[in-house]
């Protein structure tokens, strides 16, 4: 049972370049998220989603685009990166039935991203 | 929209001592999360509670509804406690909102 996985850990970008982010779960966990952590911020939710092939905003999404087409897969997207997404980003999930954030999340080891 | 705010944002403790970390948010709540960010950067969740108080191990976690006010109680601090600890709360079907962290620095 490895729970929640990040892939990559690391990676630094140019602008304007893109890159997928993925997240896996194997809890069988229908609600998962994507937030990113910077300096002196609490975490912040980019983007969640409450079951498979469903998506929705969260505090700061734009710039991200998500897909869910698996429950147990849930990708974040940048297009064209800028130096404003230089951030630590975890995944998180959790089981749902009582409503969303009502139960315990889940959080992957994080992916480092740096854009230059 | 619901603010969570932590304090401290740091906190020093000689080894043994007993540690609280406090939390407040703005409006009602559904649930009030408090997690640990451990130095090498990954976050798990402590507790998970909407009244009363929990306990884990020599975790405490209370919450106050009335006065929107949660603490977390650290008894018999130790260097392995030293950590980032998250406070974060939702209202409704709402998504969590987490408070900044503390920094909590035990020394030997």
């Amino acid at each position: 049972n490895a729970g929640v996985t990040q892939t990559p850990k690391f990676r630094v970008l140019k602008t304007g370049q893109s890159m997928t982010l993925l997240c896996a779960q194997d809890m069988n966990h229908e609600y998962m998220y994507w937030y990113r952590q910077d300096p002196g911020m609490g975490l912040r939710l980019i983007h969640y989603s409450v079951g498979e092939g469903t998506t929705a905003k969260g505090e700061v999404p734009d710039g991200y685009n998500v897909s869910r087409l698996k429950k147990q897969n849930f990708l974040l997207g940048l297009e064209s990166a800028a130096p404003s997404q230089t951030s630590v980003y975890f995944c998180a999930s959790s089981y749902s039935s009582m409503g969303i954030s009502s139960y315990e999340q889940y959080f992957g080891p994080g992916t480092r991203l740096t854009v230059t | 929209k619901n603010e969570v705010e932590q304090s401290p944002q740091n906190l020093t403790a000689q080894e043994g001592e007993f540690i609280t970390i406090n939390c407040s948010y703005s409006v009602g709540i559904s649930a009030l999360h408090w997690l640990q960010q451990h130095p090498g950067g990954g976050i798990v969740s402590l507790f998970m509670l909407s009244s009363g108080k929990k306990k884990h191990g020599r975790l405490i976690a209370t919450i106050n509804i009335q006065e929107k006010h949660s603490s977390l109680h650290i008894t018999a601090s130790h260097p392995r406690d030293s950590a980032v600890y998250i406070c974060a709360a939702n209202s409704g079907n709402t998504p969590l909102v987490f408070g900044k962290g503390t920094r909590l620095s035990v020394i030997a």
